[in-house]
């Protein structure tokens, strides 16, 4: 069966641009997590969200928004981009908590 | 709140050795406890889970991890690594949020690097 399916891969905004990430997650899979990842700082969290109502959210600002359709399809944004939104940005789904995630390969985004 | 703390940010070791990669948690009641590995421009691919049972889980390709509540630790251990197991490799524990579901922590990540 297809993988967890990011798009796009990589990405090249401007300071003070938005950004939209999309996230296509096992086909079955209810739950859409979201998590940034950078050298210093690992894996944070981002979001969680599970039959399109946001469950747990992490401590980012409001710039930081997601949301998830009915087919379980999910899109993060991120406005007004800084320079230190550059990051791995992964998705990963889960059919039952306690089977861990599948994540997709993540979309690099990179602030100029 | 939960943290994980993976004590060790490298570990060079040579083919054929052994390695242990240490991971310690916070809070150990009612926790599902995971290694995942990250290969270089790739997304975190699971390894192994605990859930519940015998304390030690394995993975397809010779890894293991042993759950100790005392100590709240799980440790990721191979008895022989190979060059191919060269990649990071990041513990994470779930446990139930503030809001009432289950969240997930993950630790900073080890670099494990195999030198022939």
């Amino acid at each position: 069966k297809a993988g967890v399916t990011q798009t796009p891969r990589y990405l090249i905004k401007t300071r003070g641009q938005q950004v939209t990430l999309s996230c296509s997650p096992i086909s079955g899979h209810r739950s859409v997590s979201w998590y940034q990842q950078t050298p210093g700082q690992g894996l944070q969290f981002l979001f969680e969200y599970f039959s399109e109502t946001q469950r747990n959210k992490g401590n980012f600002p409001g710039r930081f928004s997601g949301r998830q359709f009915s087919n379980s399809r999910s899109e993060m944004n991120v406005s007004t981009l800084e320079l230190g939104d550059s990051a791995l940005y992964l998705c990963a789904s889960s059919l039952w908590d306690r089977d861990g995630y599948t994540f997709g390969s993540g979309t690099r985004l990179t602030v100029v | 709140a939960q943290s994980v703390t993976q004590l060790d940010s490298q570990v060079p070791v040579f083919e054929e050795a052994p390695v242990e990669l240490r991971c310690n948690y916070s809070s150990s009641v009612s926790v599902y406890l995971f290694w995942y590995v990250q290969y270089p421009n790739q997304g975190l691919q699971l390894l192994l889970k605990y859930l519940s049972g015998s304390t030690l889980v394995e993975s397809i390709n010779g890894f293991e991890a042993e759950f100790n509540k005392s100590q709240t630790s799980f440790h990721l251990r191979k008895p022989s690594v190979h060059i191919s197991d060269t990649a990071e490799y990041f513990c994470a524990v779930s446990d139930l949020g503030t809001g009432g579901y289950q969240k997930v922590t993950f630790g900073i990540g080890t670099k494990l690097q195999v030198i022939p």
